[in-house]
C-alpha cells in the first residue's frame, strides 16, 4: 500500500545532541510537509517542500533545519535539542492536482521526541 | 489569514448517542475544510472535506458535517457514537493551492476535541 513512512517512530536525544528524523513516502506526491505537535497542542507547520522549493514558516526557529534529497525522502535535523523541542513531529505529503485548487494531505504516524 | 475555533476541549458521550464537536473559522477567503481523527500516539487520519461543493459532507465511519457560510461553522457528527470512535479530533482549515505562490494547500488547525464514549 502506497504511504507515508517516518523513523524511528520514537527518539530519545540528550539536551543539545543533534538529531535527524526521518520521513518517506511511497505516494510519489510532489509536496512533503513537517509538523511540530507538543502535548495537548495542535499540530503547527514548520516547513514545506513543493518538490525542491522549500518554505519555511516565519516562526519556526532556526534551530530546526530540513532536507529533501529526492521526491521520497525529507529529513528534520534539529541541531540543539532543547526540552522545549520535546513533541511529536509529524510529515505529511500531498498532490498539487492539474486544475484543482485544494490539496489532501496524507500523514504518517509521528515520531514522538523525547530530549533528557 | 485564517484561523480555527474548536468549542469544547473534551466532549463526553454515551455508545450510541449523538456526536457533536463544533468547528468554526475565521477565514479571508471561501476557506477548503477538513476534519481529521488522531488515535493515541498516531498520525492523522482524514475524515472528511469540503472542497465548496456540496455543502453537507460525509465522511468515513459514519460521520458527517455540515458547513454554513452564515454562521463560519463546520460541525462534525454522527448519530450514534461507537466505542471507537474514541479519539482526538481535528477541524483545520486550509486557504487552497496559492498558484504560483508558495501556500501549497497550508493547514492551519484548532486546538483539538478529545472525545470519550463511555459504554
Amino acid at each position: 500500500d502506497a504511504m507515508v513512512i517516518q523513523n524511528p517512530r520514537y527518539q530519545v536525544t540528550q539536551f543539545g545532541k543533534p538529531v535527524t528524523l526521518s520521513c518517506s513516502q511511497t505516494l510519489n506526491h510532489n509536496v512533503m510537509y513537517w509538523y511540530q505537535q507538543k502535548s495537548s497542542q495542535a499540530p503547527k507547520l514548520l516547513f514545506h517542500y513543493y518538490d525542491k522549493d522549500f518554505n519555511n514558516e516565519a516562526d519556526t526557529p532556526d534551530n530546526f533545519q530540513s532536507r529533501r534529497p529526492n521526491t521520497s525522502f525529507c529529513f528534520l535535523d534539529i541541531r540543539s535539542p532543547g526540552l522545549g523541542d520535546a513533541a511529536m513531529y509529524l510529515c505529511a505529503t500531498s498532490r498539487v492536482p492539474a486544475g484543482r485548487s485544494y490539496n489532501e494531505q496524507f500523514f504518517g504516524p509521528g515520531t514522538r521526541l523525547t530530549v533528557l | 489569514a485564517q484561523s480555527v475555533t474548536q468549542l469544547g476541549s473534551h466532549v463526553s458521550v454515551s455508545e450510541g448517542a449523538l456526536v457533536l464537536l463544533r468547528c468554526n473559522y475565521s477565514s479571508s477567503v471561501p476557506p477548503y475544510l477538513f476534519w481529521y481523527v488522531q488515535y493515541p500516539n498516531q498520525g492523522l487520519q482524514l475524515l472528511l472535506k469540503y472542497t465548496s461543493a456540496a455543502t453537507l459532507v460525509k465522511g468515513i465511519n459514519g460521520f458527517e458535517a455540515e458547513f454554513k457560510k452564515s454562521e463560519t461553522s463546520f460541525h462534525l457528527t454522527k448519530p450514534s457514537a461507537h466505542m471507537s470512535d474514541a479519539a482526538e479530533y481535528f477541524c483545520a482549515v486550509s486557504l487552497g493551492i496559492n498558484a504560483g505562490g508558495t501556500s501549497y494547500g497550508k493547514l492551519t488547525f484548532g486546538q483539538g476535541t478529545i472525545l470519550t464514549v463511555h459504554p
